[in-house]
């Protein structure tokens, strides 16, 4: 089975803190996801990768980064946090032509900015 | 630009009855994929469906089925003989080759089973 997992299920930041959500995926998925599911807006891409190194902007980019150093890993980072940044964050990976085939979702990452 | 479109918020269903979750999607292409995902309260989302547009015939997997209808955009979800492990977000999504190369989500549908 695929296995994606993120580094917390909860996490708590100020105002301003340099943050950073990991995700690892044990498939050898070569497409990996950064989404942002806040309710009543279901999910939208922040960012994704389809190669080591690789980066593409998704539909909310901005006040994000994200590295991706090895195949398994994908980090998304926020700069400087934000209140506005508080939400549900999911990271997902796939194989092949990213958007054809299924994507894998970890359990996700619930950031509250203080 | 690609949307989805689910005009449900929230549904609820007996258990053991059926139930529809309606979405709709627009995009100029021909060439396209289509999904429902299932999002359990605190877990994780997975996939229950998948449809290919140029496949005419609609995917089924167990109690779960779809009606497509692509002249008319529509991708609706069926929920055959609905069990309590059902109540969860579903979303539709959509993706289309040519496009915007991004999976496109809705805005999810709440459904509820109740005993």
């Amino acid at each position: 089975d695929v296995k994606v997992t993120q580094s917390s299920r909860y996490l708590v930041k100020r105002t301003g803190e340099k943050v950073f959500l990991e995700c690892v995926q044990d498939m050898d998925h070569e497409n990996m996801f950064w989404y942002r599911q806040d309710p009543g807006l279901g999910l939208r891409l922040i960012y994704f990768s389809y190669d080591v190194k690789m980066k593409e902007k998704g539909d909310i980019p901005e006040g994000y980064s994200v590295s991706r150093e090895k195949k398994e890993r994908f980090s998304l980072i926020l700069e400087s946090a934000s209140t506005n940044q508080t939400s549900m964050y999911l990271c997902a990976s796939s194989l092949g032509l990213a958007g054809v085939n299924e994507q894998f979702f970890g359990p996700g990452t619930r950031l509250t900015v203080l | 630009a690609q949307t989805v479109t689910q005009s449900q918020p929230e549904m609820s269903v007996q258990e053991a009855e059926t139930v529809t979750l309606s979405c709709t999607y627009d995009t100029s292409e021909s060439n396209y994929y289509l999904f429902w995902y299932k999002q359990p309260p605190s877990r994780q989302m997975i996939l229950v469906i998948r449809q290919e547009a140029y496949k005419q015939q609609n995917a089924t997997e167990n109690r779960f089925s779809v009606n497509f209808q692509k002249a008319a955009k529509s991708f609706s979800l069926k929920i055959s003989d609905s069990q309590l492990g059902d109540t969860a977000m579903y979303f539709c999504a959509h993706f289309s080759q040519g496009g915007s190369e991004k999976l496109v989500f809705g805005k999810g549908t709440k459904l509820t089973v109740n005993p």
